[in-house]
């Protein structure tokens, strides 16, 4: 079991361009999420899965987009991206109302 | 609406003593409540939670919380402290229901000083 696995680690992208984070799950999981950690915010929740081909909004919504095409994988994407975005992303998932298991994180840096 | 405070966001003791990071919560709903290590670089590991049942509960690497309903307290404790418990704590609350979303607290960095 590999658990919750993240693409990239690491990115550095200049103001306007776009990616996606993949995220994937062997677990056989319902529920994922994906959260931005900043440095004295905890982590926030940026969108979130209960299921294959469903998706909604977290806290912080604004400026990304996500799809769950297939139940093991959960992709976040940055269509323009800002300064703002700098962060520390981490992916999650859950079996149901229990506990999440987190992803290693991908360290984006926006210039 | 739910919500979490952690009181002190640096902590730091001394090898062998006793450790003890605060949160306070906020719920409309009975809560679930957890408590998450990460470790520089890495990701959220699960330290313990507290979903329904006895109220002291006991965690990975000797560490234990008390969920005080009375209190809004679920703070977590360590008798002795040991250098490799450095790392940041974060205590998350969940309504449950449909979702399962979590709510944060902002964390605490825990030091260890020989």
């Amino acid at each position: 079991n590999a658990g919750v696995t993240q693409t990239p680690k690491f990115r550095v992208l200049k103001t306007g361009q776009s990616m996606t984070l993949l995220c994937a799950q062997d677990m056989n999981h319902e529920y994922m999420y994906w959260y931005r950690q900043d440095p004295g915010m905890g982590l926030r929740l940026i969108h979130y899965s209960v299921g294959e081909g469903t998706t909604a909004k977290g806290e912080v919504p604004d400026g990304y987009n996500v799809s769950r095409l297939k139940k093991q994988n959960f992709l976040l994407g940055l269509e323009s991206a800002a300064p703002s975005q700098t962060s520390v992303y981490f992916c999650a998932s859950s079996y149901s109302v229990d506990t999440q298991y987190f992803g290693p994180g991908t360290r984006l840096t926006v210039l | 609406a739910q919500s979490v405070t952690q009181l002190g966001s640096h902590v730091s003791v001394s090898e062998g003593a006793l450790v003890l990071l605060r949160c306070n919560y906020s719920s409309s709903v009975p809560p679930y409540l957890f408590w998450y290590v990460q470790y520089p670089n890495q990701g959220l590991q699960l330290l313990l939670k507290y979903t329904t049942g006895a109220t002291l509960v006991k965690g990975i690497n000797g560490f234990e919380a008390e969920f005080k309903k009375s209190e809004t307290s679920f703070h977590l404790t360590k008798p002795s402290a040991h250098m490799s418990d450095a790392a940041e704590y974060f205590c998350a609350v969940s309504a449950g229901g449909a979702t399962n979303k979590l709510i944060f607290g902002t964390g605490t960095l825990l030091a260890v000083q020989p």
